[in-house]
């Protein structure tokens, strides 16, 4: 079965500091990796994704994701974080057969200024 | 260009009543996944509408079920709600004419239901 796990629920940073999320996979085949964020009473709003090729994946709002095949991990990064990037943010994998999405727990983010 | 769009956005039902939610997929997308999102948790798979017949199914019971209509807009029905029921239901629309695991999902923002 198809599995993703996000070790923290929380991760606090300094505005302008760099900031990473971590993801973890657990899948039978080629993964197909999604990172999503959520802002407080909202959907859920595509960032990036990693289907094949270049490990480095570049997404929205300045966020890019570093996929490492070896340590199963899928992490989000930012350069420079913002007071806006405050939010929860979920990694998930696609099933290649149904297109089904399966989430982690989601990590909430604090940028303090 | 609309995005994914659902209503309610909020509803409160009581403990044993039915209720019916509904989505509208983005332009241009034919196929609508329903999610249940439980507070502080992911979103969990309930089922998946393609050409109007339910696809994909997760590990929801029969009390969960749904429709898709010609013009690809979907309905989520819960029947004799219970209280572990209260969550916030997310429609999610993609294109199933490309390949299905590459393209994102796109997310509306979800009915709040509150079972008392």
């Amino acid at each position: 079965a198809q599995s993703v796990a996000q070790p923290e629920d929380q991760v606090n940073v300094a505005e302008g500091n760099p900031l990473t999320v971590k993801c973890t996979y657990s899948v039978s085949g080629n993964p197909y990796l999604f990172w999503y964020v959520q802002y407080p009473n909202r959907g859920l709003q595509f960032l990036l994704k990693y289907i094949t090729g270049d490990n480095l994946v570049k997404g929205s709002y300045g966020f890019e994701a570093e996929f490492n095949k070896s340590q199963t991990s899928f992490h989000l990064k930012k350069p420079s974080a913002l007071v806006s990037d405050s939010a929860l943010y979920f990694c998930a994998v696609r099933e290649a057969n149904t297109g089904k999405l399966i989430f982690g727990q989601g990590t909430t983010l604090q940028v303090k200024p | 260009d609309a995005g994914v769009t659902q209503s309610p956005t909020h509803l409160i039902k009581t403990r044993g009543q039915q209720v019916t939610l509904r989505c509208s997929p983005k332009s241009g997308h034919d196929t609508v996944s329903w999610y249940q999102q439980a507070l502080g948790q992911g979103p969990q798979f309930i089922f998946q509408y393609y050409e109007e017949e339910e696809r994909q199914r997760g590990n929801f019971p029969d009390r969960f079920s749904g429709h898709q209509f010609p013009n690809y807009s979907s309905e989520l029905n819960v029947n004799a709600l219970w209280l572990g029921d209260s969550a916030l239901y997310l429609c999610a629309s993609s294109w199933r004419g490309g390949s299905s695991y590459n393209s994102p999902l796109h997310f509306g923002n979800g009915t709040r239901l509150t079972v008392t």
